[in-house]
């Protein structure tokens, strides 16, 4: 069975101040797709990277990067320079192939508050 | 513009009253499926189809039903709703899952 985990529940940071998001996943299968999504106070959930098992690059989007290491199972999720705008649900998520009911795992999510 | 749509977004309902909430896709994707959000769960899958006529059930599947008629409609339906099934519900689809899912906007259902 897949399994996603986010340990921290809540993160409080102040503007400008750098922040990781944890996520642990578990799985038997060789290939999978990893995940983030944002959720903003308004409800939608956005998606914002994939990353597949077989690539472990670190990706940095603007202000944004992600650290893949197979080794620890672990896809975190680091924000420079936290801006207020970055106040959301973030969610860590798994897609195993051959993507059994194509069904993405999610973690329980990280409420991040930024404050100004 | 590429968008799952769902309906509607907020709904209160009294406990056994029948609903439906509606999901529709533009993209022609074969996948679409249907979670629910909880607090401190995260997102968990009620019901997935992987075409026209085929669905299966996820994880939490008691309480709901689904059909697929239709490639890009997917409504949820719950024949007799009850309060542990107040909940925020996202409709989703895909291409596969190489590719994640494209979300709807989210119904909030309250059952009281």
């Amino acid at each position: 069975a897949q399994k996603v985990t986010q340990a921290q529940t809540e993160i409080s940071v102040v503007e400008k101040e750098d922040v990781t998001l944890d996520c642990v996943y578990e799985t038997r299968d060789t290939t999978y797709y990893l995940f983030w999504y944002k959720q903003p106070p308004s409800g939608e959930l956005v998606f914002l990277i994939r990353r597949n098992s077989f690539d472990e690059q670190n990706e940095i989007s603007g202000r944004y990067s992600w650290n893949f290491q197979k080794s620890t199972s672990s896809f975190n999720f680091t924000i420079t320079a936290s801006q207020v705008v970055d106040s959301a649900v973030y969610f860590c998520a798994l897609s195993v192939f051959p993507f059994y009911g194509n069904k993405l795992v999610f973690g329980a999510g990280t409420i991040l508050r930024v404050k100004s | 513009e590429a968008q799952v749509t769902q309906n509607p977004r907020y709904l209160i309902t009294v406990t056994g009253k029948k609903l439906t909430v509606t999901c529709s896709q533009n993209m022609n994707h074969e996948y679409m499926s249907w979670y629910r959000q909880d607090p401190g769960l995260g997102l968990r899958q009620i019901y997935y189809s992987m075409n026209v006529e085929v669905t299966d059930k996820g994880d939490v599947p008691e309480g709901y039903k689904v059909s697929r008629k239709e490639k890009r409609n997917f409504p949820l339906i719950l024949e007799s709703p009850s309060p542990n099934q107040t909940s925020l519900y996202f409709c989703a689809s895909s291409l596969s899952g190489f590719y994640g899912y494209t979300f709807g906007s989210g119904t909030r259902l309250t059952v009281v």
